[in-house]
């Protein structure tokens, strides 16, 4: 069965500092992962997708994540964090069924 | 567009009272997900439909929860029985295709309904 960890359930950085949060994922075969994210009040928006190919993806808000298949980690990163960023993170697996599970969520909190 | 909508947006209840939350997919959206989202709990997978497959059932937590999908649109998540752990936000999802296919795009989620078992 697939399965996503976050092993952080909450992260602070200082604002212009750099991030990284972690995922690690458990299927089978090769994964669909995505990175959701989740401000306070909103819906879940897509961040970034690994189907196929190079395994270091960019998304939007400048965020970009790599594939690491040995590690089975698909960890997200972003060279400087806005306070604007300040939400919580979802990771997600999928296979090919469709089926989409997520992790836990890792909520980052942004210092001034 | 249209996005996918969810109703009623919020729902009290008395622990014991049977609920039903509905789910209007994006119009062609094969699949079509319910999660369920807690404090503290993430997003919990309850069931998956896509297409005319048999659904995916693997997360509903108890036979208390049952789900289906009239005519591959509209989606009826039921809740019998409601206990006061039953609060949560519930979320429904739709795409079209699945991994894979050229038509292929990521979760279109809606607003959620946010139930209250008092």
């Amino acid at each position: 069965a697939q399965s996503v960890t976050q092993p952080d359930i909450h992260i602070t950085v200082s604002e212009g500092a750099s991030l990284e949060l972690r995922c690690n994922y458990s299927y089978g075969a090769t994964p669909y992962l995505f990175w959701y994210v989740q401000s306070p009040g909103q819906g879940l928006q897509l961040l970034l997708k690994y189907f196929s190919g190079d395994t270091l993806v960019q998304g939007i808000k400048g965020f970009e994540a790599e594939f690491k298949r040995s590690q089975s980690s698909f960890n997200l990163r972003k060279p400087s964090v806005h306070w604007s960023d300040a939400a919580e993170y979802f990771c997600a697996v999928s296979g090919n069924t469709g089926k989409l599970i997520f992790g836990q969520g890792t909520t980052l909190q942004v210092k001034p | 567009g249209a996005g996918v909508s969810q109703s009623p947006s919020n729902k009290v209840t008395e622990k014991g009272k049977d609920v039903e939350l509905r789910c209007d997919p994006i119009s062609g959206h094969t699949a079509l997900y319910w999660y369920r989202q807690s404090l503290g709990q993430g997003l919990e997978f309850l069931i998956y439909f896509q297409g005319n497959s048999a659904p995916d059932k693997s997360g509903l937590p108890s036979d208390r929860f049952s789900a289906e999908r009239t005519g591959g649109s509209v989606s009826t998540l039921t809740i019998q029985r409601t206990q006061q752990e039953d609060s949560a936000v519930y979320l429904c999802a739709s795409s079209p295709g699945m991994p894979g296919q050229g038509v292929y795009s990521p979760l279109h989620f809606g607003n959620g309904t946010r139930l209250t078992v008092t």
